[in-house]
């Protein structure tokens, strides 16, 4: 699986729109971009994931660029409550041979501010 | 709520003592894991069960011995643990055969070696 670089920290006002940004140079064609967050003393949350397409749920967006080589996951009011460390994995889909696998890097620590 | 359940939430034992920890998954998934997250580290993965077998051991000392007995219950079994054992460990459970499944994690189990 490729691997994924974040900045290891960011902060955020709370309201505003936190953009929080992946490099994946390595990207293979049939790997998906995933999105988990982990708030102290809980598991990781699973946020949103992606092929090419942009992607939006009701937590927030994923904006893959056209080359697939970055992403930016976008969450569009931050709160207090979202501070936590957000990770960005890239894994091949399931039917491709692979167990399912994540392979965890140490994320983005986003503290959002009042 | 994620659909994951593990128990304890935490659990403090001796190196010479056999405990078990539970995981369960009312999500209806084919797939479970392991992981285990160390102070300051990234998550590691250790097993995955893929419709109960077991398809990848992350090299896990013997003294990690995990059960699946269907695919709803995912057990760890540990004995003889050594201090560096001390950790949160996490279940997790995928549909897995379908494009881009996601992970589910429970809360963890806090586990201290005395």
């Amino acid at each position: 699986d490729a691997k994924t670089t974040q900045p290891p920290s960011m902060d955020c006002a709370e309201g505003r729109a936190a953009n929080l940004p992946c490099n994946h140079s390595t990207i293979s064609g049939n790997e998906y971009v995933y999105w988990y967050r982990q708030i102290h003393s809980q598991g990781p949350q699973y946020i949103i994931h992606g092929l090419k397409n942009n992607e939006t749920n009701e937590m927030a967006s994923l904006i893959i660029t056209e080359d697939r080589k970055s992403s930016t996951l976008i969450l569009p009011h931050a709160t207090l409550r979202d501070t936590a460390v957000y990770y960005c994995i890239v894994r091949v889909g399931p039917g491709s041979g692979n167990t399912g696998k994540l392979i965890f890097g140490q994320g983005t620590t986003l503290q959002v501010k009042p | 709520e994620t659909g994951v359940t593990q128990t304890p939430r935490h659990l403090v034992m001796g190196m010479t003592n056999k405990k078990s920890l539970k995981c369960e998954q009312h999500l209806g998934h084919n797939a479970m894991y392991w992981y285990k997250q160390s102070a300051k580290k990234p998550l590691e993965l250790m097993f995955v069960y893929n419709f109960k077998e077991q398809t990848e051991n992350n090299s896990v000392p013997s003294r990690f011995s995990p059960e699946c007995p269907n695919s709803s219950h995912l057990f760890l079994h540990l004995h003889t643990l050594q201090p560096e054992d001390s950790a949160l460990y996490l279940c997790a459970s995928s549909q897995e055969g379908g494009a881009g499944a996601p992970q589910h994690f429970g809360d963890g189990t806090r586990l201290s070696i005395l």
